[in-house]
């Protein structure tokens, strides 16, 4: 089905330990985003790629970095976690104009 | 800059029952307006949006909501709760203004977890 994938799923990290969350869509779309979602605060935007060989900071980016590897595919990677990066991570993507976004399923990271 | 208040964090309702989930925003532009469910532990469902178009927008499951400019609100009904309704719902802006460095970003509001009682 298209939509938006990510991997992995769930994950466990202890504090200090790196990691790269991926991202992946099939839907031909420009833009690409990283949110990251705690309780009561909505979903806030890390980091964005509005097309192709371009990346950006977003509401809260520190502490990671982004790759807009080609079109299709635009990872976030956490070079040192801390406990504060605990949270649900979702990766989007956008055409142009007026239209929404198309949500992954989420990755649950957890920083011990 | 953009910014989304959704007005309730929590909602209870009893199946059958009306369901109001207030959001009022505000934006220097001329925004574009969502409302997005999140299921408990599920990604984000497009529920409806509103583009510029008509006012009142119809979205999935019998939901609807209301662009009102001078109130600048786009509050989420339902004319009757369903079980499966219960869920956490984010009123969402994205600014259309291309000269911005907000250009196509989404902000979100914090959430209104709702409630739905047998």
């Amino acid at each position: 089905n298209a939509g938006v994938t990510q991997t992995p799923k769930f994950q466990v990290l202890k504090t200090g330990q790196s990691m790269t969350l991926q991202c992946a869509q099939d839907m031909n779309h420009n833009s690409m985003y990283w949110y990251r979602q705690d309780p009561g605060m909505g979903l806030r935007l890390i980091y964005y790629s509005a097309s192709e060989g371009t990346t950006d900071k977003g509401e809260v980016p520190n502490g990671y970095n982004v790759s807009r590897l080609n079109k299709r595919e635009f990872s976030l990677r956490l070079e040192s976690a801390a406990p504060s990066q605990t949270s649900v991570y979702f990766c989007a993507s956008s055409r142009p104009g007026q239209g929404g976004y198309t949500f992954g399923s989420g990755t649950r990271l957890t920083v011990v | 800059a953009q910014s989304v208040t959704q007005l309730d964090s929590h909602v209870s309702v009893s199946e059958g029952t009306p369901v109001l989930l207030r959001c009022n925003y505000s934006s220097s532009y001329s925004p574009s307006l969502f409302w997005y469910v999140q299921h408990p532990n599920k990604g984000l469902q497009l529920l409806l949006k509103y583009t510029s178009a008509a006012t009142l927008v119809k979205g999935i499951n019998g939901f609807e909501a209301e662009f009102k400019k001078s109130e600048t609100s786009f509050h989420l009904t339902k004319p009757s709760a369903h079980m499966s309704d219960a869920a956490e719902y984010f009123c969402v802006v994205r600014i259309n203004y291309a000269g911005g460095t907000s250009y196509g970003k989404l902000t979100f509001g914090q959430g209104t977890i709702l409630t739905v009682h047998p």
